[in-house]
C-alpha cells in the first residue's frame, strides 16, 4: 500500500461536461503520474509532475489538464468530457529510495456518454 | 526510443504446470524492467523488477524473471501456477531518467484451468 487514493472511484459524465479526478497521496513523493487503461493498449502516460506546479506531458495528453498545487494532490482534468474518454484512470507515484518503483492507486472508472 | 512488446494476448495453463509468459524488449540503453499483475477489477501490483543486477530476478508468489541482453527480452515464470494466478499480466519498462516514466506492454491475460 503506498498511501495512494483517488476520488471519485467511478463517475458517469455527459459529452461536453467537465470531469475533474483527484489523486491524494500521503508519503510527500515528489513524482506523481496519471495513466488511463484501455482493453489492448496496456497503461498510457497521459501527464505526469516532478513538484507543486511542475507538469509535463506524457504521450496521450490532448484533451487533459492536470494541477499540482500541494504535494499530496495532483488533479486531473478534462475540459469537455468526451465518449474516447471512457476509460480507467491510474494515478502513481514514484518511490525513490533504493532503485525506482512505481505504485498505483485503485483507479477511477469514467464513462463518458 | 523505449519499448516493450509483450508475444501473447492469451495465455492457458493448467493448474500445476508451468507458466511463461514472454517480453521483448527495445531499449537505447541499459533498461529498467518490471513486471506488474492486475487481477478482475483490481489495480496494478508490482510483481519483481530488473534494474541491472541479477539478471535472474525474483519477485513474490514464487514467480521470477530472466534478463537477457542478447535477445532482447524478459520472460515471467512460475514453476506450478495457482488458480489464484489468473490475471492480466503487463511488461513494463522505464525511461526518462530522473522522471521515472513507465511504457507498458499491452498484457498478456493469463487463464488458470482446473
Amino acid at each position: 500500500d503506498a498511501g495512494i487514493t483517488q476520488s471519485p472511484r467511478h463517475k458517469v459524465t455527459e459529452t461536453g461536461t467537465p470531469v475533474t479526478l483527484r489523486c491524494h497521496q500521503t508519503e510527500n513523493h515528489r513524482y506523481m503520474y496519471w495513466y488511463r487503461q484501455d482493453p489492448g493498449h496496456g497503461l498510457r502516460l497521459i501527464h505526469y509532475s516532478y513538484g507543486v506546479k511542475d507538469t509535463d506531458k506524457g504521450e496521450v495528453s490532448d484533451g487533459y489538464s492536470v494541477s499540482r498545487s500541494k504535494t499530496e494532490d495532483f488533479l486531473l482534468t478534462l475540459e469537455s468530457a468526451t465518449s474516447s474518454q471512457t476509460s480507467v484512470y491510474f494515478c502513481a507515484i514514484t518511490r525513490t529510495s533504493g532503485s525506482p518503483e512505481q505504485y498505483f492507486g485503485p483507479g477511477t472508472r469514467l464513462t463518458v456518454t | 526510443a523505449q519499448s516493450v512488446t509483450q508475444l501473447d494476448s492469451h495465455v492457458s495453463v493448467s493448474e500445476g504446470t508451468p507458466v511463461l509468459l514472454r517480453c521483448n524488449y527495445s531499449s537505447s540503453y541499459s533498461p529498467s524492467l518490471f513486471w506488474y499483475v492486475q487481477h478482475p477489477n483490481k489495480g496494478l501490483q508490482l510483481l519483481l523488477k530488473y534494474t541491472s543486477a541479477a539478471t535472474l530476478v525474483k519477485g513474490i508468489n514464487g514467480f521470477e524473471a530472466e534478463f537477457k541482453k542478447s535477445e532482447t527480452s524478459f520472460h515471467l515464470t512460475k514453476p506450478s501456477a495457482h488458480m489464484s494466478d489468473a490475471a492480466e499480466y503487463f511488461c513494463v519498462v522505464m525511461y526518462g531518467g530522473a522522471t521515472n516514466k513507465l511504457i507498458f506492454g499491452t498484457g498478456t491475460l493469463l487463464a488458470v484451468q482446473p
